[in-house]
């Protein structure tokens, strides 16, 4: 079975300073990926996905990830972080049957 | 973009009774998803529901505890049924417009649901 697993509960990053939230998956065959974000009582944002072509996936909110396949690895980042980036982050794969299998989240602090 | 709608936002219960949570797509969506976050907790899928047909349970999941419908192709329900405090949960409906699964899942707000 497909999964996908974020090893960090928080990351704390000072404004203004790059961020990386990380990210690693197991799936059998090419795998699909999808970062997402939850602001407090809200829904899931999609951010971006990756499929294939580029490793370097460009998203929304100035948000990128690059997808290593060698270290099977899909890691958020963002050069230079704002406070209102505070959030939930979630990584996902695409399992059989299109349902998407999400990582444990890591809860993004930015510190003004 | 899209937008999917979930009435309600929020509710307390008392354990026993039942809550029918609803999602409203507001145009025609291929597929429709039903997820459980449990609190501080990852998202996990409950079912996908058929436009006309049963919903598809995952694992751990049944149609008695967690009966769904999809009379059309903008529209669901999910009932929790004879709630107890461990169906304490935010729960969340997603939609896809296409059947492709390069294609994101897109969330509704959710409903925070609380069983005393």
């Amino acid at each position: 079975a497909q999964s996908v697993a974020q090893p960090e509960d928080q990351v704390n990053v000072a404004e203004g300073n790059p961020l990386t939230v990380k990210c690693t998956y197991s799936v059998s065959g090419n795998p699909y990926l999808f970062w997402y974000v939850q602001y407090p009582n809200r829904g899931l944002q999609f951010l971006l996905k990756y499929i294939t072509g580029d490793n370097l996936v460009k998203g929304s909110y100035g948000f990128e990830a690059e997808f290593n396949k060698s270290q099977t690895s899909f890691h958020l980042k963002k050069p230079s972080a704002l406070v209102s980036d505070s959030a939930l982050y979630f990584c996902a794969v695409r399992d059989t049957g299109d349902k998407l299998i999400f990582g444990t989240g890591t809860r993004l602090q930015v510190f003004p | 973009s899209a937008v999917i709608s979930q009435k309600p936002s929020r509710d307390i219960c008392q354990r026993g009774t039942s809550l029918t949570i609803q999602c409203q797509v507001d145009s025609q969506v291929t597929m429709m998803f039903w997820y459980r976050q449990q609190p501080g907790q990852s998202l996990t899928l409950i079912a996908t529901a058929n436009q006309g047909s049963e919903a598809t349970y995952e694992s751990g999941f049944v149609i008695d505890k967690f009966p769904i419908s999809r009379p059309n192709l903008t529209f669901s329900t999910l009932t929790v049924s004879n709630m107890s405090p461990e169906d304490s949960s935010i729960y969340l409906c997603s939609a896809r417009w296409t059947d492709r699964g390069d294609q994101p899942q897109h969330f509704g707000d959710g409903t925070r649901l609380s069983i005393l």
